[in-house]
């Protein structure tokens, strides 16, 4: 079945980095731009970054640009998101999630990550 | 890259039909397709209306969705008790980016 799978999560030091993973399976991956979208606790979800289908394009929202860089691999159907300089504002349970080519909703999802930044 | 604008809370009673407002700008809203998700306390977001007006199946033909302008509207007709959840606008943006509204929290007393 289609399945979205993150990976990475956990407590780390302001300033320090982490890096999540994102595992796809039961659709074709390469056919999907993939995003990472963000919820803090008690909080509304705030959308983090895109990486297009082929990955060559690539957005960020003005809070992580600069900190946080976007890929995937599709030959192992495996989306990143490599974050360095972490705040305590980046605390939050971290979604990928895909959009299929010429549409317009996110979907599927995965089941989340938590991110925890705090000394 | 300011977030869309929604009510923090509704509430209504069984039977009940509700409207949630999103409002957004030019540039994202006014600019393209908007889509709604539901999403129950420690869950995943699910995606209830795509493309302004359009139900995924599986889709209760209870939920229906509009645009006039900078604001999209979700109308849950007949409200039900397991329609209690949070309600989430999101809009593609004419910078390449995406944005979701607050969030509205759905009461059904």
């Amino acid at each position: 079945q289609v399945q979205l799978v993150e990976s990475g999560g956990g407590v780390v030091q302001p300033g320090r980095s982490l890096r999540l993973s994102c595992g796809a399976s039961g659709f074709t991956f390469s056919r999907y731009g993939m995003h990472w979208v963000r919820q803090a606790p008690g909080k509304g979800l705030d959308w983090v970054a895109i990486i297009s289908h082929d990955g060559n394009k690539k957005y960020y929202t003005d809070s992580v640009r600069g900190r946080f860089t976007i890929s995937r691999d599709t030959s192992k159907n495996t989306l990143f998101l490599q974050m360095d300089s972490l705040r305590a504002e980046d605390t939050a349970m971290y979604y990928c999630a895909g959009i299929l080519r010429f549409s317009n909703f996110f979907d599927p999802w995965g089941q989340g990550t938590l991110v925890t930044v705090s000394s | 890259q300011s977030a869309l604008t929604q009510p923090a809370s509704v509430s209504g009673s069984p039977g009940q039909s509700i409207a949630f407002s999103c409002t957004g700008t030019s540039s994202d809203i006014g600019y393209k397709y908007v889509s709604w998700y539901q999403q129950y306390p420690g869950k995943v977001p699910k995606v209830i209306i795509y493309d302004v007006n359009n139900r995924p199946s599986g889709v209760s033909d209870r939920f229906s969705g509009s645009k006039s302008g900078n604001t999209a509207s979700l109308t849950i007709s007949g409200l039900q008790a397991e329609d209690e959840a949070d309600y989430y606008c999101s809009s593609f943006t004419n910078s390449g980016t995406w944005v979701f509204g607050g969030g509205t929290k759905l009461t059904v007393l």
